[in-house]
């Protein structure tokens, strides 16, 4: 049973580009959260999609958007990159029935470093 | 929003002993307590949580102690092995929220 996969594990681009990450959520999952995590820093929580819908969103500015496909995967874009968006990006998938607190699991995340 | 404070931000323990984690959370609605492990080019593993209606809880050489009136938490690590140096993560949600609010985590190295 595979779990949250993410790609692609590292990226590097430069500073006023735009840049897509991909995530699959574990099987049976239907809800996927995107986080950002600064190095030496605990995950920040960027959105959540459920239903292909935004269903909440963290402290980001709207240079941050996603979408999530009726397949359950989802996609984040970021645009106008700027060298603070550097970070350790991380896709959880859940189940939205069972809530936070059971099942959410993160995958390996993607590694984006920008120039 | 909720604000999640860890301590201590590094920790070297001999193998053998126990390492202790605490942090603190803001809202006093957060009913959800999760500890995760992140080992390197890893992402977040969870390894115990706890509910608020609890005030501990124990898996093997982990426990994790809530308390509700002051608003703290803590990770026990009984016997440290090798294996156990990563970075902690502690983290709070509110029931009716679809977020987790970390703390900055605790680097743990077990020194053997």
């Amino acid at each position: 049973d595979a779990g949250v996969t993410q790609s692609p594990t590292h990226l590097i681009k430069t500073r006023g580009q735009q840049v897509t990450l991909r995530c699959s959520p574990k099987s049976g999952h239907d809800t996927v959260s995107w986080y950002q995590q600064a190095l030496g820093q605990g995950p920040q929580f960027i959105f959540q999609y459920y239903e292909e819908e935004e269903r909440q969103r963290g402290n980001f500015p709207d240079r941050f958007s996603g979408h999530q496909f009726p397949n359950y995967s989802s996609e984040l874009n970021v645009n106008a990159l700027l060298l603070g968006d550097s970070a350790l990006y991380l896709c959880a998938s859940s189940l939205a029935g069972w809530g936070i607190d059971y099942g959410y699991t993160f995958g390996s995340g993607t590694r984006l470093t920008v120039v | 929003g909720e604000n999640v404070e860890q301590h201590p931000s590094t920790l070297s323990v001999q193998e053998g002993d126990s390492a202790v984690i605490k942090c603190t959370y803001s809202d006093s609605a957060s009913n959800y307590f999760p500890w995760y492990k992140q080992e390197l080019g890893k992402g977040p593993q969870l390894i115990i949580d706890i509910r608020s209606n609890v005030g501990e809880k124990k898996d093997q050489r982990i426990a994790v102690t809530l308390n509700k009136t002051a608003k703290h938490f803590s990770l026990h690590i009984t016997e440290t092995q090798p294996e156990d140096s990563a970075v902690y993560f502690c983290a709070a949600s509110l029931g009716s929220d679809y977020k987790l609010s970390f703390g900055a985590g605790t680097t743990v190295t077990v020194r053997a």
